[in-house]
């Protein structure tokens, strides 16, 4: 089991352009989560899929950010427009999907905007 | 809008010692309660969880629990300096659903 796996482990970006980030989850997951960490604000939820439905985005900036999960071996987070505030680690987590089934996270992804 | 702190903020023990961290919530409809060590550079790994009041142990590591306290915390005994790490508690309504984190604790642990 290759646990959780994001791509890329580093991005750069200009101030303006915009960054997709990948997750694949542990096979046999059900549900997906993404969470940012920054040395700030610490580990924040941003949004999560269940069976592939968005079922909670409140955690999302709503105005360049969207998430997608349109398979269940895959979900994207996009950051259109990216600011230097957007840099931070963006962790993806999956679980099995049970009441109290642990959320196993991927490396991250660090995203750096210049 | 649910709310974790944790204390202390950081914290060096000798190797050994009894290490104890506190995590507070807010909302009292909580039902999963977890603790993630992080080391630097590396993602969260989860350490223990528990979901019903009282207390559970593995290993060197054990987890309260009091729901009308609205707290819980972790002790590793005999702590050792592979211990040494970012503590994350986190709290959600089910496994299922997304966590709210805590800040995190700092711990050192010098040999």
């Amino acid at each position: 089991n290759a646990g959780v796996i994001q791509t890329p482990r580093h991005k750069v970006t200009g101030k303006g352009q915009e960054a997709t980030l990948w997750c694949e989850p542990i096979s046999g997951h059900s549900a997906v989560f993404w969470y940012r960490q920054t040395i700030v604000q610490g580990l924040e939820f941003l949004t999560y899929f269940r069976n592939q439905a968005p079922i909670d985005d409140s955690g999302m900036p709503k105005e360049r950010f969207s998430a997608q999960m349109p398979n269940q071996s895959h979900s994207t987070l996009k950051i259109q427009s990216t600011q230097p505030q957007d840099s931070a680690v963006y962790l993806c987590a999956s679980s099995s999907g049970g009441a109290y089934a642990e959320q196993f996270f991927g490396p991250g992804t660090r995203l750096t905007v210049l | 809008q649910q709310k974790v702190q944790q204390s202390p903020e950081s914290l060096i023990v000798p190797e050994g010692a009894m290490t104890s961290l506190n995590c507070t919530f807010s909302d009292s409809a909580s039902q999963y309660f977890a603790w993630y060590r992080q080391h630097s550079g590396k993602a969260p790994k989860a350490l223990m969880s528990i979901f019903s009041n009282g207390e559970k142990e593995e290993g060197r590591f054990t987890i309260h629990l009091n729901k009308a306290s609205l707290h819980f915390s972790l002790h590793i005994r005999d702590s050792q300096p592979s211990d040494s790490a970012l503590y994350l508690c986190a709290v959600s309504m089910g496994g299922n659903y997304k966590y709210v984190f805590g800040a995190g604790t700092r711990l050192k642990v010098i040999a």
